[in-house]
C-alpha cells in the first residue's frame, strides 16, 4: 500500500525557516517524480514544487522561487522541502503527492499524504 | 502561465441530481487535465485523469470530457458522499496549476 507521511510543520515567525519531510513507502520511490502542494486555510490548492525521480529536474512556483528548496533522498525514500524567509502568506497545509505517468507525457498526482500544517506568525 | 477557471464556484444540489462542473484553460492543454475531490480536513483524491479516464476505484457515476481549453466533470446521480469540493489541474506545462474549486453542497 502506497503511503506518504508528511512531518515537520509547526509555528514559525516571519523570516524564519522550516524543513518539511515526506516519508514514502509501498512503492519504488526512486521511480517517481514527487511534488509539494499547499492549501492556505479556507482556500484552494496551490502547486508549490516538483522534483524528478533522480532529482535532476526541479520546478517551483513563482511564489516560492528563491526561498524554498525541494530535494529528495532516494536511499531514505524521503522527500523534503526547505522553506526559508517564511511569510505570513506561506501559512498552509503542505501536502506531498506522487506523480504517476500514465504515458510518455501524461501524468497525474495519484497519491497524497495527509498534510502538515505550517503557520507563519509572530 | 496557464490559468484554469472553474465554474460555478459553488453549487447547491440534491441527492440524485445530475451535476456538471466546467474548467476552462487560458490556452490549449490537449487532454492533460485531472479532476480531484476533496472533503474537509482530508487530502485531495484523484477522480479523473487525461480529461476522461476514470481512476481505479472511482464510481462510474463520475465522468470527464473535453480537450483543448474546455473540460467538464459530470456526476450523473449525486450521492451523499459526493458533497465535497472539486478541483481541476493542468499538466500541460509548468507551473502546474489548479482551478479555484467548486464546492458542492446539499440543497
Amino acid at each position: 500500500e502506497v503511503q506518504l507521511v508528511e512531518s515537520g510543520g509547526g509555528l514559525v515567525k516571519p523570516g524564519g525557516s522550516l524543513r518539511l519531510s515526506c516519508a514514502a513507502s509501498g512503492f519504488t520511490f526512486n521511480s517517481n517524480s514527487m511534488n509539494w502542494v499547499r492549501q492556505a486555510p479556507g482556500k484552494g490548492l496551490e502547486w508549490v514544487s516538483s522534483i524528478s525521480s533522480s532529482g535532476s529536474y526541479i520546478y517551483y512556483a513563482d511564489s516560492v522561487k528563491g526561498r524554498f528548496t525541494i530535494s529528495r533522498d532516494n536511499a531514505k525514500n524521503s522527500l523534503y522541502l526547505q522553506m526559508n524567509s517564511l511569510r505570513a502568506e506561506d501559512t498552509a497545509v503542505y501536502y506531498c503527492a506522487r506523480t504517476y505517468y500514465y504515458d510518455s507525457s501524461g501524468r497525474n498526482f495519484d497519491y497524497w499524504g495527509q498534510g502538515t500544517l505550517v503557520t507563519v506568525s509572530s | 502561465d496557464i490559468q484554469l477557471t472553474q465554474s460555478p464556484s459553488f453549487l447547491s444540489a440534491s441527492v440524485g441530481d445530475r451535476v456538471t462542473i466546467t474548467c476552462r484553460a487560458s490556452q490549449g492543454i490537449s487532454s492533460y487535465l485531472a479532476w480531484y475531490q476533496q472533503k474537509p480536513g482530508k487530502a485531495p483524491k484523484l477522480l479523473i485523469y487525461a480529461a476522461s479516464t476514470l481512476q481505479s476505484g472511482v464510481p462510474s457515476r463520475f465522468s470527464g470530457s473535453g480537450s483543448g481549453t474546455e473540460f467538464t466533470l459530470t456526476i450523473s446521480s449525486l450521492q451523499p458522499e459526493d458533497f465535497a469540493t472539486y478541483y481541476c489541474q493542468q499538466f500541460n506545462s509548468f507551473p502546474l496549476t489548479f482551478g479555484g474549486g467548486t464546492k458542492v453542497e446539499i440543497k
